[in-house]
Formats: C-alpha cells, structure tokens, sequence
C-alpha cells in the first residue's frame, strides 16, 4: 500500500524558515518523481515544485511564487521527500501536501498534509 | 501561461442525479496530460481520472472523463451520496508546469 506521511508543519514568523518531510513507503521512492502541493486555507490547490527520480536527472522545477525561496529534495537512501521553505511570506500559509507523480503528469497518491502558518 | 476555467462555480444536485462539469483551457492542453481529483472536506485530494478520460485505480465506473484542446468535461452518471465534494481539474506540461483549475463544489440540493 502506497503511504504518504508528511511533517514538520508549525507556526513560522515571517521571514523565517520551515523544513517539511514526507516519508514513502509502499512503492519504489527512488523511481518516483515527487511533488509539493499546497492549499490555502478555503482556497484551492496550487503546485510548489516537483523533483524528477535521479536516473531521469534529479531535476527540479518550481512554481514562480515559490521560486528562489523554497528548494526540493529527496534521499532515496531514507524514502524521504524535503521541503526547505526559506523567507517565508503570510501568502505561504498553507497545507502542505506531497504527491507521487503519475505518467500523465497527474498526482496519483497523496498524503495527508501539514499546516504552515506564516503570522507575526 | 495556461489558465484553466471550471464551471459551473457550485453544482447543487439531487442523489440518482447527472452532474455534468466543465474545465475550459486559456490555451490547447494535451489530452494525455488533463487530470481530475475529488476532495472532501479535511481531506486530501483523490485522483479520479488521468489522460482526460482514464479512470484512475479503485475509481467507480460512473464516473467519466472527455474532451479534448480546450475543452473537458467530467461526469457523474448517478450521484451517490459520497459523491459531494469539490472537484478540480489540472494540466501538466505547459507554463507554468502544472496549473490546477479553481475547483467545482458539488452539493446537495
């Protein structure tokens, strides 16, 4: 059974930093390419970023809102999807999901999610 | 940059009931490259339907995906009660990557 399980969620000051984790179990994390996706509160979904399986580059892509401020990784070695969201702005609060890649560019597993509040 | 359009905004529905939803592109998208997820309140998104017409696995057969440039639909033959929820759209391949459309609420009437 494919499992998703994020963490690392939490209130956060503006202008300050957050790592997120979403450890995978259930299928073969190294193939996998992986997203973030997050959720305002009330709002609908928007896409953070995806990392590509090293054998296809290991490359990352990112949303332009997030861009230069949050950076993608992965240790297959651990199964574990990362996070790192630096200079974090009140527009970042958010629910933050992590999602497998399916081959026609959907997101075919999900986890549950972690909440980011940005707040002074 | 592609943006995607759902109507209508709030579908309000009867159980046994046809919902028809909209998903209308900025720009051509391709086909093997439309997705449609359902989301429940406090849930995360589930995958419905992939390459704009295949139902992804464990999905029941009522429900359905059509369409193609820059039009699709989703339908739900017969709405069941788990059926209410919101429903979104999404593209993947053009600026930016990936675009999610502003989600079509399903309700009871």
């Amino acid at each position: 059974e494919v499992q998703l399980v994020e963490s690392g969620g939490g209130l956060v000051k503006p202008g300050g930093s957050l790592r997120l984790s979403c450890a995978a179990s259930g299928f073969t994390f190294s193939n996998a390419w992986m997203s973030w996706v997050r959720q305002a509160p009330g709002k609908g979904l928007e896409w953070v970023g995806r990392i590509k399986s090293k054998t296809d580059g290991g490359t990352t892509d990112y949303a332009a809102p997030v861009k230069g401020r949050f950076t993608i990784s992965r240790d297959d070695s651990k199964t574990t999807l990362y996070l790192q969201m630096n200079t974090l702005k009140i527009e970042d609060t958010a629910v933050y999901y992590c999602a497998r890649n399916g081959w026609s560019g959907d997101f075919d597993y999900w986890g549950q999610g972690t909440l980011v509040t940005v707040s002074s | 940059e592609i943006v995607l359009t759902q109507s209508p905004g709030t579908l309000s529905l009867s159980p046994g009931e046809r919902a028809t939803l909209s998903c209308r592109a900025s720009q051509s998208v391709s086909s093997s490259y439309l997705a449609w997820y359902q989301q429940k309140p406090g849930q995360a998104p589930r995958l419905l339907i992939y390459g704009a017409s295949s139902r992804a696995t464990g999905i029941p057969d009522r429900f359905s995906g059509s369409g193609s440039g820059t039009d699709f639909t989703l339908t739900i033959s017969r709405l069941g009660p788990e059926d209410f929820a919101v429903y979104y759209c999404q593209q993947y391949g053009s600026s930016p990557l990936v675009t999610f459309g502003p989600g079509t609420k399903v309700d009871i009437k």
